[in-house]
């Protein structure tokens, strides 16, 4: 059983629209979790973090935690073409200081 | 925001010959870092991790002897690939991390992509 899941996508949503980003996990410890930007051929970069149950929002970026569905999710609203790129989610297992990544999930904004 | 550098950013050697990565956090001390693999669409595997001044950990399944790290200073840890082969062909990235840094002040570094020919 995969530690973190994600959809591989691609995703498609046409420009303006909102896009739902969605990961599970395994770990019930798991403390902290996180969702990275990926274009391709570049390393990750940091979008948001949540710790807490709960939304939490940042621009047009909104983190969704459900600790107890062990489900974290992402919502890009009013999509732009240069969104397009895959979409890593990030776990922390319990007092670990690692992060344990899923595979990502390939996101498209159309024109 | 912090910056985490690596060198080179691609590399391509033949099989049976080794190649070293440096990773360099510029603008902080990095207690902490991180070196990770990536393969064609698939996600980033944590290789081991180090902390300055100490032996690696490594996550299972990786060969220590293969993959040599070393974090001399707060600021460079490197690794070494030995004798490689084609199959370690992949999307080399290295993460740093601050001593009092959580896991969102985790940097990554841009990549290196080795090709072994």
């Amino acid at each position: 059983q995969k530690e973190v899941e994600q959809n591989s996508g691609p995703l498609s949503v046409p420009e303006g629209a909102i896009a739902s980003l969605n990961c599970t996990y395994s770990d019930r410890g798991s403390q902290s979790f996180f969702w990275y930007r990926q274009y391709s051929g570049k390393s990750p970069e940091l979008i948001m973090f949540i710790y807490s149950n709960g939304d939490k929002e940042d621009g047009r970026f909104t983190a969704q935690l459900n600790k107890a569905s062990q489900y974290v999710s992402l919502l890009i609203r009013d999509s732009q073409p240069s969104d397009s790129a895959t979409y890593l989610c990030a776990v922390s297992g319990g007092t670990a200081s690692k992060l344990t990544f899923g595979t990502g999930t390939r996101l498209q904004v159309t024109l | 925001g912090a910056v985490v550098s690596q060198h080179p950013s691609w590399v391509i050697c033949k099989s049976g010959t080794s190649v070293k990565i440096e990773c360099r956090s510029l603008d902080f001390q990095a207690t902490t870092m991180f070196w990770y693999r990536q393969f064609p669409k698939q996600s980033l595997m944590l290789m081991a991790t180090s902390n300055e001044g100490s032996k690696a950990t490594y996550e299972q399944g990786v060969e220590k002897d293969k993959f040599l790290i070393n974090h001399a200073s707060l600021t460079l840890s490197t690794l070494t690939v030995t004798s490689a082969h084609p199959e370690d062909s992949s999307f080399y990235i290295c993460s740093a991390r601050g001593l009092a840094g959580g896991l969102k002040e985790q940097y990554f570094g841009p990549g290196t992509r080795l090709t072994v020919t």
